[in-house]
């Protein structure tokens, strides 16, 4: 079964606006972490934001927040002041407790475009 | 501080031939993995290490070995390829830390033809 899924194959936003990636996740483990990773065209993976399961708050990283909802079982990413520079692959990742070595799961990703 | 490095970055490698990838950190971390990435997916598991001596399977084992001698590197060989093998690989490693936050390495485009 799909531990990640990422609904939105791609996304078009403006300059300037804010956009939401949608990422849903499956676990029966208690201590997990939620992370996004970006990867523009040159290929590489870029960590932008992290959630531990027991954190109360939702974590921001500069432009980035992620906006969790533990009972949903959700875990969306917020880019809020788009730039052209965030045109790119998205990624949402899951390490749970249970895992091997602390692997991550990955979703299949969300192509974001930013148009001027 | 170099992070984590990848040789080579591209290869072009005939069906029934060998290669291994190399990977190699230098931030001490005891963690490390190899992920491949088929086009349009996310990455899926293909082996990891906890320490020097350590490995273990992952999603996608079929095909490949590794090896853990070191600390620092962690190769992946692959046996006999073939074309069901083209994809990106990527290594990275990590650190039991709150985050446990993989590092991971630029990727290597391999084609099997």
């Amino acid at each position: 079964a799909q531990k990640i899924t990422q609904t939105q194959p791609g996304m078009f936003v403006q300059e300037k606006e804010a956009v939401t990636l949608d990422c849903t996740y499956d676990t029966s483990d208690q201590s997990y972490g939620l992370f996004w990773y970006k990867q523009p065209s040159s290929g590489e993976m870029i960590f932008l934001i992290y959630q531990g399961s027991y954190d109360e708050q939702n974590a921001t990283e500069g432009r980035y927040s992620l906006n969790f909802q533990k009972a949903r079982k959700s875990a969306n990413l917020v880019i809020s002041a788009s730039q052209l520079g965030d045109s790119a692959m998205y990624f949402c990742a899951m390490r749970e407790a249970s895992n091997s070595g602390y692997a991550l799961n990955f979703g299949k990703g969300t192509s974001l475009l930013v148009t001027p | 501080n170099a992070g984590v490095t990848q040789t080579p970055k591209f290869h072009i490698l005939k069906i029934g031939q060998s290669m291994t990838l190399q990977c190699t950190q230098d931030m001490n971390h005891n963690y490390m993995y190899w992920y491949r990435q088929d086009p349009g997916m996310g990455l899926k598991l293909i082996y990891y290490s906890v320490g020097a001596g350590i490995t273990d399977k992952g999603e996608v084992p079929n095909g490949y070995n590794v090896s853990r001698s070191t600390t620092e590197d962690f190769p992946l060989r692959l046996e006999l390829a073939a074309p069901s093998q083209t994809s990106v690989y990527f290594c990275a490693s990590g650190e039991a830390t709150y985050y446990y936050e993989q590092y991971f390495g630029p990727g290597t485009r391999l084609t099997v033809t």
